[in-house]
């Protein structure tokens, strides 16, 4: 049984620009959140997606988006990226009510 | 706002050397508590779930407990393959936190053979 899956793996920018990351959540599981953890720092909650909607939204601005498909899998969106954006971006799925199981991130560098 | 403070920042063992790791929490109710382990540069690792004073569980070397303001990680005779970061995460009840989880900073240990 596959667990969480992201890809890409890694990933480098530079200041402006646009980046999309991709998540498969567990089999079985209907419900993904995003989060970004900074270097020494817990995960912080960006936003959770469950039925194609946005059901809850961390403090993060509006250049942060995201999607989820009918097959559950989602996609996190950031526009105008700043060097404050380099971060593991975690993906973690749960069915309505478990616990969250995360993936292996994407390591996203901004130069 | 839902807070976790985690206590050590770092911790160093022997091997066998025996230690708590520890989790304080503010939320207004709680809908659970979760440990999770984390590897250098990887995801993190699902350990246990709790929902109530008084309730523990176990995995291996690791006992989780919680009261109404913390929760304990504790190891038992630990390994070097127990080395990680251990983070401590909280849900809360309030229609403002009840779908994610607030993390604290994670306990850095360090087994050495």
């Amino acid at each position: 049984d596959a667990g969480v899956t992201q890809s890409p793996t890694h990933l480098i920018k530079t200041r402006g620009q646009q980046v999309t990351l991709r998540c498969s959540p567990k089999s079985g599981h209907d419900t993904v959140s995003w989060y970004q953890q900074a270097l020494g720092q817990g995960p912080q909650f960006i936003f959770q997606y469950y039925e194609e909607e946005e059901r809850q939204r961390g403090n993060f601005p509006d250049r942060f988006s995201g999607h989820q498909f009918p097959n559950y899998s989602s996609e996190l969106n950031v526009n105008a990226l700043l060097l404050g954006d380099s971060a593991l971006y975690l993906c973690a799925s749960s069915l309505t009510g478990g616990a969250p199981f995360f993936g292996p991130g994407t390591r996203l560098t901004v130069l | 706002e839902d807070q976790v403070t985690q206590s050590p920042e770092a911790l160093r063992l022997q091997e066998g050397e025996s230690s708590s790791l520890n989790c304080s929490y503010t939320v207004s109710g709680l809908r659970g508590l979760f440990w999770y382990r984390q590897d250098p540069g990887k995801g993190p690792e699902f350990l246990f779930t709790l929902y109530s004073a008084g309730e523990e569980k176990e995995k291996e070397r690791l006992k989780a407990t919680l009261t109404k303001k913390e929760s304990f990680l504790h190891i038992t005779a630990p390994k070097p393959e127990d080395s990680a970061t251990y983070l401590c995460a909280v849900q809360g009840l309030s229609g403002g936190s009840n779908y994610k989880l607030t993390f604290g900073k994670g306990t850095l240990l360090t087994v050495n053979p």
